[in-house]
């Protein structure tokens, strides 16, 4: 069972509008949270990543919001545009006991942005 | 995509033959990985190298090998024994090995069964 979570997994919005993608994580001891961007086909884009002690962070017209107590991270688009059709990818890093790292990738939402 | 450059996009694979896919990073990068990404499914991690001549297995590595020579390849091959290798795979690299380090992906390589 995959222990990150995003939804919907599918989402379209008309072309200007705004929308919020969510992420839900059970994986412990959290360390970061990155949200990428990828296009059909290609491979993925960093847009953000975040750390226990932020519970923000911006990059354009992209926000994403971390509430490490309750294990919730969104990302918020404002202003959609063509260009953002794409899926979104939550991911989520581990520490071991040992020190070592490990990323859980989400399934991602497709979002459509329709003009 | 960066200067990662996975090729070739598209290889088809017969049975019972070992394939090769081909990674090539030019960003000076000491970590690369190698994910497989299958349709309702996050990405895997099949294999990882932090440094040259040195690699561990991610979580799903059964059936695959890799190799790293030089610090700009990371070629990893699909043998006969991964039964269900039809996916797309990605490739991609980042500065250090550590998490906090942005990974950057090739545009990957889609693998189908004949």
């Amino acid at each position: 069972k995959n222990q990150v979570e995003q939804s919907p997994q599918s989402l379209i919005i008309l072309e200007g509008k705004n929308c919020t993608l969510q992420c839900n994580y059970t994986v412990s001891p959290f360390s970061n949270l990155r949200w990428y961007k990828q296009d059909t086909g290609r491979g993925p884009v960093s847009l953000t990543i975040m750390t226990f002690s932020e519970n923000t962070k911006s990059n354009g017209r992209y926000t994403a919001t971390l509430d490490a107590d309750t294990k919730q991270s969104s990302l918020h688009i404002t202003a959609s545009q063509l260009s953002d059709s794409a899926s979104y990818i939550c991911v989520v890093t581990t520490i071991s006991n040992f020190g070592n790292e490990k990323l859980t990738f989400g399934t991602g939402t497709r979002l459509t942005i329709i003009p | 995509d960066g200067g990662i450059t996975q090729s070739p996009k598209y290889l088809f694979r017969k049975e019972g033959q070992n394939v090769t896919l081909s990674c090539e990073q030019n960003l000076n990068h000491d970590a690369m990985y190698w994910y497989r990404q299958d349709p309702g499914q996050g990405l895997r991690l099949i294999y990882y190298s932090q440094i040259v001549n040195d690699f561990q297995k991610g979580d799903i590595a059964e059936g695959y090998s890799v190799s790293r020579e030089k610090k700009e390849s990371f070629p990893l091959t699909v043998t006969s024994a991964q039964k269900n290798p039809t996916a797309f795979y990605l490739c991609a690299s980042s500065i250090g090995g550590s998490s906090k380090e942005t990974q950057y992906f090739g545009p990957g390589t889609r693998l189908l069964v004949l």
